[in-house]
């Protein structure tokens, strides 16, 4: 089944400590993304990646990292979580190098920084 | 940066009543991406418009791309309690690279017997 996963589906952690958000893609899609999603605020990007080793930002890139070092995988890593990244992230991939073609999201993380 | 506005935040209306959700962008956009997400999901495409002015449906579902390609709306006829949950546009500028899309705030759709 052509899916995008995410792990864990729900995290909850303290401030400082290092977290990793898995995000892998079994449809061979070029283009991938991360997003928070706040009540208000919508979906806001936080990186994207055009290809393998190709990433950049996105509206709110701080206080994460991510790295494509191969193609399905695209990892969302926050070396020191604070309160403030409580959210409900999303990773997304398309199957052609950009953001103009249908986004396929995977089901959801939510993180809780305490 | 960018900007994606959407108008309402909130709509209740009762079962068989219309809704229509507004998208607004500060800058032109290439093409305008509508998004549907049920309560407690993800984020689902429902369509992508590209062309000044152009109007789709889908099937209750009517989506418009603006003249000017900066704003678009979403109009559902005869609300079903299936259609409850949020509607997000979600937009490429031109300028930038066009690399990234920028969504709304969404629009939170509830629907009542």
């Amino acid at each position: 089944e052509a899916q995008v996963t995410q792990n864990p589906r729900y995290l909850i952690t303290v401030t400082g400590k290092k977290l990793t958000v898995t995000c892998s893609q079994n449809m061979n899609h070029e283009y991938m993304s991360w997003y928070r999603q706040d009540p208000g605020l919508g979906l806001r990007q936080i990186y994207y990646s055009m290809n393998v080793e190709v990433t950049d930002k996105g509206d709110v890139p701080e206080g994460y990292k991510v790295s494509r070092k191969e193609k399905r995988n695209f990892p969302l890593i926050l070396e020191s979580p604070s309160p403030n990244q409580t959210s409900l992230y999303f990773c997304a991939s398309s199957l052609f190098g950009g953001p103009s073609y249908e986004q396929y999201f995977g089901p959801g993380t939510r993180l809780t920084v305490t | 940066g960018q900007q994606v506005m959407q108008i309402p935040q909130y709509q209740h209306v009762q079962e068989g009543e219309d809704f229509t959700t507004y998208c607004n962008s500060s800058t032109t956009l290439s093409n305008i991406q509508w998004y549907k997400q049920r309560p407690g999901g993800h984020p689902v495409f429902l369509i992508q418009l590209v062309k000044s002015g152009e109007v789709k449906k889908q099937k209750r579902l009517t989506f418009q791309f603006g003249e000017a390609k900066k704003n678009s709306s979403l109009h559902i006829t005869a609300t079903q309690t299936t259609d409850v949950g949020t509607y997000f546009c979600a937009g490429v500028g031109v300028t930038g690279g066009g690399n990234k899309l920028t969504f709304g705030t969404g629009t939170q759709l509830k629907v009542e017997l």
